[in-house]
């Protein structure tokens, strides 16, 4: 099945540094979501996007929705250990009968913190 | 306030079997979405149910199949299984009315095709 392009496949950084990772996709959506998914859990949504050109932070975290609505992306500030995981960018599209589609999903960024 | 709520947890089948997995979603959620995680991958769309039927599928074969109760619990179920099944399936729960609602993840059944 389709997935979005999402890079980079893994990340190693220091704490106390920023993050910064992206999603594109072909085709245009109308909502993008970011979920962070830790091992034996299910994904867990940290931002929703449903306007293009919007930016919208929660904490430390900030997304946007791209301007062609084909990209996102995510940047975390000052990460900390418990940043750790894997992030994934999902895209979702208006459903026919008014509802909204199932979510295409990214292959995913791992984020590993070095000491 | 209960999430999403799946279960069982972990599974273990063998090939040719069946196997029915269960969803609870979250509450104030009418609509519920299957998904399915092979390891390293991010989750693939199977299907959705609202109103008890199915709206909407994904790239997936009719072994894959579901069904949606009047208290908007859900079930998936896969007949014929194969080793290339064996996946972490994931339940997600949405409001349908409003556009803006996001899909809310439970922790999944780890299923094990042997």
């Amino acid at each position: 099945g389709q997935q979005l392009n999402q890079s980079p496949q893994s990340m190693f950084i220091q704490e106390g540094e920023d993050v910064s990772m992206n999603c594109t996709s072909s085709s245009i959506f109308n909502t993008w979501l970011w979920y962070k998914q830790d091992p034996g859990e299910g994904p867990v949504l940290l931002i929703a996007l449903y306007k293009a050109g919007e930016l919208t932070s929660n904490g430390r975290l900030t997304a946007q929705f791209g301007i062609t609505r084909k990209d996102s992306f995510l940047n975390i500030s000052a990460s900390i250990p418990s940043d750790v995981g894997i992030y994934f960018c999902a895209g979702q599209k208006r459903g026919s009968g008014g509802g909204a589609d199932g979510l295409t999903f990214g292959k995913g960024t791992h984020l590993i913190i070095q000491p | 306030d209960a999430g999403v709520t799946q279960s069982p947890t972990h599974l273990i089948k063998t090939r040719g079997q069946q196997v029915t997995l269960r969803c609870s979603p979250k509450s104030g959620h009418d609509t519920v979405s299957w998904y399915q995680q092979a390891l390293g991958q991010g989750p693939q769309f199977i299907f959705q149910y609202y109103e008890e039927e199915e709206r909407q599928r994904g790239n997936f074969p009719d072994r894959f199949s579901g069904h949606q109760f009047p208290n908007y619990s859900s079930e998936l179920n896969v007949n014929a299984l194969l080793l290339g099944d064996s996946a972490l399936y994931l339940c997600a729960s949405s409001s349908t009315g409003a556009f803006n609602q996001p899909q809310h993840f439970g922790d999944g059944t780890r299923l094990s095709i042997l």
